[in-house]
């Protein structure tokens, strides 16, 4: 079974500055996909950014940015110049290639702060 | 307009009753889900439907029971409800296609309560 871990309960970042997420995964399928998800206080669950395992290219979305590396079974979100905006729960979430309409296997979250 | 909508978003209810939650797309999207978020944040899938057919059963007690009428609807029905299915449930739907990197849209949850 996949399990996705993401070892950093909390985060915190100043304003303007530059905050990394860590997120590994154990798999032993080769062909899935890998999505961060943002849960805000309002509870609504956004995605981030997402992220094809047969692209050696990192995905960039704006100010957020991945860090894949496919050996390592690591996925880690960059967050550049943070934003107040930003503040929330973020969830890294692993799916099953093959099928286009696979479950996401969540990881426990981390909750990044924002300092002004 | 919305894209995922569940209702209720809260639901307060007695241990013992029966209770629905009701989730509608309007994005055309042929597959639907429900996972459930536990008091730590922990998201977990219970079901999904694709084209009204169940696909995905995640070993989710028989007191839940999934119904998809349409394509566009996924309702939770929850007989005799426990303390322990306390929880937010979110709803998610996405389009089966041969990119597999659809993403899930997810409504805004409902936040269920058992007293």
């Amino acid at each position: 079974a996949q399990t996705v871990t993401q070892s950093q309960p909390e985060m915190s970042v100043q304003e303007a500055e530059t905050v990394t997420l860590s997120c590994t995964y154990d798999t032993s399928e080769s062909d899935y996909y890998l999505f961060w998800y943002k849960q805000p206080p309002s509870r609504q669950m956004i995605l981030v950014i997402r992220q094809e395992a047969y692209k050696q290219q990192n995905a960039t979305e704006n100010r957020f940015s991945v860090n894949f590396q496919k050996a390592a079974k690591s996925f880690s979100l960059k967050i550049s110049d943070s934003q107040l905006g930003d503040a929330a729960m973020y969830f890294c979430a692993y799916r099953r290639g093959g099928t286009s309409y696979g479950k996401l296997t969540f990881g426990q979250g981390t909750i990044l702060t924002v300092h002004p | 307009d919305t894209a995922v909508s569940q209702t209720p978003k809260y639901l307060v209810t007695q241990m013992g009753n029966d209770k629905s939650i009701k989730c509608e797309q309007n994005l055309g999207h042929d597959t639907m889900y429900w996972y459930k978020q536990d008091s730590k944040k922990f998201l977990k899938i219970m079901f999904s439907y694709n084209n009204k057919e169940l696909i995905i059963n995640e070993t989710v007690p028989n007191r839940f029971s999934p119904k998809s009428p349409d394509k566009a609807h996924l309702n939770l029905h929850i007989n005799s409800l426990e303390l322990g299915d306390s929880a937010v449930y979110f709803c998610a739907s996405s389009q089966a296609g041969s990119v597999g990197n659809q993403p899930q849209h997810f409504g805004d949850g409902t936040r269920l309560s058992i007293l």
